[in-house]
């Protein structure tokens, strides 16, 4: 069975740092390109980033420069380094697999349960 | 303000039919394929539609999905009270090298 299990939210004040993990189960972690998603209170879906197999990463303008997207597949996990945060990063945040193994489709099969990150100003 | 344009929000009746739009340009959805999500609360979207019109397995056929040029449309018939969630399309965009969402669709069952 697939699973996405993300850690590190919780509350940070503003210019601050955090450090969200998903650790992936059931499929090959290595060989999927992997994203972030976000949604800010009362708003809509956001994407923010994504890695594919070799290593190669994306970002949204809005994050570009603050948060680095990372994989371990040693330890079949995913990261996202936020840093510089802003009370507009508030939001919760999933990670997601993409179900090719392959190109920027935007196909996400399975989502992590979402954590939430909370920038005080 | 999203690249990927939806209407805020969509009503009909149970049992009826409904279309959601998401409009965008040549860069996104004109060059590449479009994929859509139903969103419920507290819940991790769930992928309803991938290349522009293929459900994945366990997706009713009721969902469907299409392209034209730079806009795309998912379908919804016989609608059901437990289809009332926010709907989302999403795409590639080739000259900017991001990935997006539409602003997002509710869809209400009357």
């Amino acid at each position: 069975e697939v699973q996405l299990v993300e850690s590190g939210g919780g509350l940070v004040q503003r210019g601050g740092s955090l450090r969200l993990s998903c650790v992936a189960s059931g499929f090959t972690f290595s060989t999927f390109w992997m994203h972030w998603v976000r949604q800010a209170p009362g708003k809509g879906l956001e994407w923010v980033s994504r890695i594919n197999s070799d290593g190669i990463t994306r970002y949204a303008d809005s994050v570009n420069g603050r948060f680095t997207i990372s994989r371990d597949n040693a330890k079949n996990t995913l990261y996202l380094q936020m840093n510089s945060l802003r009370a507009e990063d508030t939001a919760v945040y999933y990670c997601a697999k993409d179900f090719r193994p392959y190109g920027d489709y935007l196909n996400f099969d399975y989502w992590g349960q979402g954590t939430l990150v909370t920038v005080s100003s | 303000q999203s690249v990927l344009t939806q209407p805020p929000s969509v009503s009909a009746a149970p049992g009826q039919k409904v279309t959601i739009s998401c409009s965008g340009s040549r860069s996104n959805i004109g060059n590449n394929y479009v994929s859509w999500y139903q969103h419920l609360p507290t819940t991790a979207p769930k992928l309803l539609i991938y290349d522009n019109d293929k459900r994945p397995s366990g997706i009713p056929d009721r969902f469907s999905g299409s392209k034209s040029d730079t806009s795309a449309t998912l379908g919804i018939t016989g609608l059901q009270t437990g289809d009332e969630a926010d709907y989302y399309c999403a795409t590639w965009d080739s000259s900017l090298s991001v990935g997006m969402f539409g602003g997002g669709t509710k869809l209400t069952v009357l």
